[in-house]
């Protein structure tokens, strides 16, 4: 079953920070994170393979919560050019299959 | 070809027609996949294959089918359509197992 982001959508002002949550029932193997605009194929933003590391992107990172089955992504100033759909990519643990979270969609307005 | 390029870019079916979404890519990666893409679900694993030869089924698998036959091609057939199989369907390939996702433009396939 898929990952369950939170929250399903979110509006922000330019300027104003977000957090998405990725949360799994299931032990992950690595977490990535993809930014999908509008009519466009997901775009990768960041990888994280180790529990509680955080990886950084311009003004976004994320963090990897092993125990808590659990990765976060944090925007901070946000820029209009933030706006599309999060999702995060993963492997559970013993398989093969790579998929994606139930997403979330992030609108920046001016 | 430069990445990973699927055609065609759209199409329109008659219900019960035979269709093959064609995925192609040129970076030599061991692992693709299929996700098909519906408003409100996000990306769901149709099929995937680890390597040249194999082949797995996803979460949503029922009504495709895929080969593998060597490490650049890995096409999606239909045997026969359903409105149900409206969609945008994207193929990504990954160069191993825990490195990132590289996708095609996307086939916005509708079925009548």
């Amino acid at each position: 079953q898929q990952p369950v982001q939170s929250p399903q959508a979110v509006i922000l002002r330019e300027g104003e920070d977000a957090v998405i949550n990725c949360s799994s029932s299931k032990a992950l193997y690595s977490v990535h994170w993809y930014r999908q605009k509008h009519g466009e194929a997901p775009v990768f933003l960041m990888i994280l393979l180790k529990g509680g590391e955080q990886k950084g992107h311009e003004k976004i990172s994320a963090s990897f919560n092993e125990k808590k089955q659990q990765s976060s992504l944090y925007l901070t100033a946000s820029q209009l050019s933030y706006s599309g759909t999060y999702f995060c990519g993963t492997r559970y643990s013993g398989t093969y299959k790579y998929i994606f979270g139930t997403g979330t969609r992030l609108k920046v307005l001016a | 070809i430069a990445g990973i390029t699927q055609a065609p870019t759209s199409q329109i079916l008659a219900a019960g027609r035979r269709m093959t979404l064609r995925c192609t890519q040129d970076m030599r990666h061991n692992a693709m996949y299929w996700y098909r893409q519906d408003l409100g679900l996000g990306l769901r694993l149709i099929h995937y294959s680890n390597t040249a030869g194999t082949t797995g089924k996803g979460e949503v698998p029922d009504g495709y089918s895929v080969s593998r036959a060597n490490t650049d091609d890995f096409p999606l057939t239909l045997a026969s359509a359903v409105p149900s199989q409206t969609s945008v369907y994207f193929c990504a390939s990954k160069r191993h197992l825990s490195t990132e996702a590289f996708f095609g433009q996307g086939t916005r396939l509708t079925v009548v």
